[in-house]
This record gives structure tokens, C-alpha cells and sequence, in this order.
């Protein structure tokens, strides 16, 4: 099993959706988690940093989940420009950083 | 202020030849990584360096060598290139290793051995 697993997509959502990806790990001793977003032919950037409390940012959710190790990222009133790869990333406590593989959005117009 | 920069950003190589890529980071981060992204596989961790004049390997170091002369330059050699290196070279830089930090990500290479 990887350690961190995401559903690679592609996801088609019509514009003004709502979208959800999850993403789950297997190593307990995770200690952070984020979500990138990488477009094509570009390096990924950091999109929001995900706390255990939850946290938002506009349109952006994203939650953890520690009892049953995911996390996820909601999109509300999807927009053209969300088209990407997102990115899930754990830091583990040995200071390891794993990155998942990616899930592709696309919105259609 | 650059952020992370990668030189350069294509390069076509024959099997055998040799070459270094280029990082540089102008945001005074003590950690730097250099990864690898091939389709289907998602991001690799190739090797990486704590600080000025140390690097460790990472997930896939074979076939690679680094140095960190400087703080604020990763460079990334392939000696004896193959056609298995083909794939796409970023770079990033962090302030602190793992925990909470986020890494900053160079705009990548693109490299294709023939």
C-alpha cells in the first residue's frame, strides 16, 4: 500500500460545482499535512496548509480526518482557472515528506 | 526577489553524456531538495541537503550526485546520463525541514536522454 494515496482522476465538474478530493495515509506517525496545486508544465505550489481543527480559505475547505487517516480538500463554486493537479503532502515526524500523485481536476466551461 | 530559479530549463542529452543542473534560492533556506517527476509516479525525492556543505539521499539517488557549496546553490549532476533519467528535475527550497514548512518549488527541467 502507498503511503499516500489519492484518487488520480481525471474529476470533469461543470463550472459553479462543488468538488471534493480526499486523500489517505498510511503512517500514523504523519505529523503535517497540505495541499498543492501544480498546473501542467508548471511546479506545484503550496494551496493551503491543512489543521486539525480544519481550515478555510474563499472558496478552499480542507479538513483532517486523524482517527481514519485522510484529509480533504473541498472547492465550492468551481471556477475555470481550478483546473490542476492537486497534490496531497504529509511531513512525517522524521522530518520525511511524501508526496501523493496527484489528483486532475477539470472544469468545464 | 527570484524565489527558487532552475538552469536550465531544457536539455536534450545523449546516453553517456554528463551534466549538472543548476538551483538557486535567494530566500536564505537552510533545506534544499531536488526531485523528480515522471508521469504516473508522482514527485521523488532524489537527494536533498540540510544546510551548506551537507546532502543526504533520498528516495531515488542512483545515478545522481550533489553538492551544496553554497547555501543558497543545489546543484544536481548526472555522470554517465540513460534514457531512465528522462523526466522532469525540480528543485525546492524550505526554511525548516519537514514539520510544518511548506517547500517552494523552482519552475523545473525538462530533460530527454537519447
Amino acid at each position: 500500500r502507498k503511503e499516500v494515496e489519492q484518487d488520480p482522476g481525471p474529476f470533469n465538474v461543470p463550472e459553479g460545482a462543488t468538488v471534493a478530493f480526499n486523500c489517505t495515509y498510511s503512517n500514523s506517525a504523519s505529523q503535517s499535512f497540505f495541499w498543492y496545486r501544480q498546473d501542467c508544465r508548471k511546479e506545484p505550489k503550496l494551496l493551503m496548509s491543512v489543521y486539525s481543527s480544519g481550515n478555510e480559505d474563499g472558496r478552499f475547505t480542507a479538513q483532517l480526518n486523524r482517527a481514519s487517516q485522510y484529509i480533504s480538500l473541498l472547492i465550492r463554486d468551481s471556477k475555470l482557472s481550478d483546473s490542476a493537479t492537486y497534490l496531497c503532502v504529509v511531513n512525517r515526524r522524521d522530518d520525511k515528506i511524501i508526496f501523493g500523485k496527484g489528483t486532475r481536476l477539470h472544469i468545464l466551461p | 526577489n527570484a524565489g527558487v530559479t532552475q538552469t536550465p530549463k531544457f536539455r536534450v542529452l545523449k546516453t553517456g553524456q554528463s551534466m549538472t543542473l543548476l538551483c538557486a534560492q535567494d530566500m536564505n533556506h537552510e533545506y534544499m531538495y531536488w526531485y523528480r517527476q515522471d508521469p504516473g509516479m508522482g514527485l521523488r525525492l532524489i537527494h536533498y541537503s540540510v544546510g551548506e556543505g551537507t546532502t543526504a539521499k533520498g528516495e531515488v539517488p542512483d545515478g545522481y550526485n550533489v553538492s551544496r557549496l553554497k547555501k543558497q546553490n543545489f546543484l544536481l549532476g548526472l555522470e554517465s546520463a540513460a534514457p531512465s533519467q528522462t523526466s522532469v528535475y525540480f528543485c525546492a527550497s524550505s526554511y525548516m525541514l519537514g514539520g510544518s514548512e511548506t517547500q517552494y518549488f523552482g519552475p523545473g527541467t525538462r530533460l530527454l536522454v537519447l
